[in-house]
């Protein structure tokens, strides 16, 4: 199993963005059969699956997104740095949670290896 | 999106008693399901998949049934580190979703 870890700010004010990046060790993200997800967890709540993005190593495929969110994130990949990262637009005090990134299987999208967790808290 | 509901929202039992924790699907998921357990502080972690498949190191006490909208997830005899929240996840249709959790705790 790969190891991931969440990077970034821990603090983002109101409307402004937040950019996280996760590293992934053990492995790498362009040998193909995984995908690498972005998942948050509001204090005391449940789980929200935010997007996922896969790479066959010679295509990255567009990310996929979560409806609830779309209009305001996007995924992308840096095969070089073996690490892939997630902004998310125009960020309210709703967005406040801990930000987990995870791996799954590209065959079943059940989450197989996760981060530590970062947790971003939106004030001004 | 599909709504997946855990109940109980709280499970009280004694150290070494059997729990039997409940999963709903809003629409048929097959055998597309997940369960997770979470510790205060870490990440969850995989115990199921497949709705039956035990993950990789997962003790035996911990399995998993069910299919199409109804799911169970059954600890055989509580030990003391399995006190924590457990959620399922349906991965049938995207976006996967998750439950609202249950969490077992002490009796």
């Amino acid at each position: 199993q790969v190891q991931l870890q969440e990077s970034g700010p821990g603090l983002v004010k109101p409307s402004q963005t937040l950019s996280l990046t996760c590293i992934v060790s053990g492995g790498s993200i362009s040998s193909g059969g995984y995908y690498w997800n972005w998942l948050r967890q509001p204090a005391g709540k449940g789980l929200e699956l935010i997007g996922r993005i896969y790479t066959s190593g010679s295509f990255n495929y567009n990310p996929s997104y979560n409806p609830s969110l779309k209009s305001r994130v996007t995924i992308s990949l840096d095969t070089s740095k073996n690490q892939f990262s997630l902004k998310v637009r125009s960020v309210t005090a709703a967005d406040t949670a801990m930000y987990y990134c995870a791996s799954s299987s590209a065959l079943a999208n059940w989450f197989d290896s996760w981060g530590q967790g970062t947790l971003v808290t939106v004030s001004s | 999106e599909i709504v997946m509901t855990q109940s109980p929202a709280t499970l009280s039992v004694s150290p070494g008693e059997r729990a039997t924790l409940s999963c709903g699907a809003s629409q048929r998921v097959s055998t597309n399901l997940a369960w997770y357990q979470q510790k205060p502080g870490q990440a969850p972690r995989v115990l199921i998949y497949g709705a039956s498949a035990r993950a990789t190191g997962v003790p035996a006490r911990f399995s998993g049934s069910g299919s199409g909208t109804e799911f169970t997830l059954t600890i055989s005899s509580l030990q003391s580190e399995d006190f924590a929240v457990y959620y399922c996840q349906q991965y049938n249709e995207w976006p996967g979703t998750f439950g609202q959790g249950t969490k077992v705790e002490i009796k």
